[in-house]
């Protein structure tokens, strides 16, 4: 069964950073591309930030740039986001996401995991 | 960054009607377009990809059409499980961009 399971979320401080992890399984991960998109509570849905097969092709929408850093590790099938000096406004659900198209970034998120909740307050 | 402009923001039918739901695109994204569900408490469903493409197991009431800057999202007849929210999405070099959704609602 294809899966991807976030983990990491949970309530911070702003200011402060906390790193967000994605495990794969059912798939080929080192073949696709991946992506974390967030949803604030009662709101639509924003990219956050994507990465190539082979980490040679990363982005970020405007928001996190800067404060936020996409990694892979392909032998743990493991996607990873580091989100440093978080504000309020990140707060969110946050879901890790698989390009559908394998080899180079498609235009469409085949796979989603359920999410892991980032609250940011004091 | 290409803006993605949902309408209506809320459509109101009831099972059996036919629903169009509309997503223009501030510059054209060619046929780079996709189209998802997501119903409360659940991750989205990838339901379009380029535009026109089901997705694998989408029934085939959803239809998708449009390119350039204009694209339509069509449910043939609403089934009760359609009532939901659907979000397009575009991809411009390394940034996608989600419009802001359409929620179909039961009259």
């Amino acid at each position: 069964e294809v899966q991807l399971v976030e983990s990491g979320g949970g309530l911070v401080q702003p200011g402060r950073s906390l790193r967000l992890s994605c495990a794969a399984s059912g798939f080929t991960f080192d073949d696709y591309a991946m992506h974390w998109v967030r949803q604030a509570p009662g709101k639509g849905l924003e990219w956050v930030s994507g990465i190539s097969w082979n980490s040679g092709s990363i982005g970020y929408a405007d928001s996190v740039k800067g404060r936020f850093t996409i990694s892979r590790d392909n032998a743990k099938n493991s996607l990873y986001l580091q989100m440093n000096s978080l504000r309020a406004e990140d707060t969110a659900l946050y879901y890790c996401a698989k390009d559908k198209t394998a080899g180079v970034a498609g235009n469409a998120f085949d796979i989603w995991g359920q999410g892991t909740m980032v609250t940011v307050s004091s | 960054e290409i803006v993605l402009t949902q309408s209506p923001a809320t459509l109101s039918l009831s099972p059996g009607e036919r629903a169009t739901l509309s997503c223009r695109a501030s510059q054209s994204v060619s046929s780079y377009l996709a189209w998802y569900q997501q119903k409360p408490g659940q991750a989205p469903r990838l339901l379009i990809y380029d535009a026109s493409n089901r997705a694998t197991g989408i029934p085939a009431r959803f239809s998708g059409s449009g390119s350039g800057t204009d694209f339509t999202l069509t449910i043939s007849s609403l089934e009760p499980e359609d009532f939901a929210v659907y979000y397009c999405q575009q991809r411009s070099n390394w940034k996608w961009t989600f419009g802001q959704g359409t929620k179909v609602e039961i009259k």
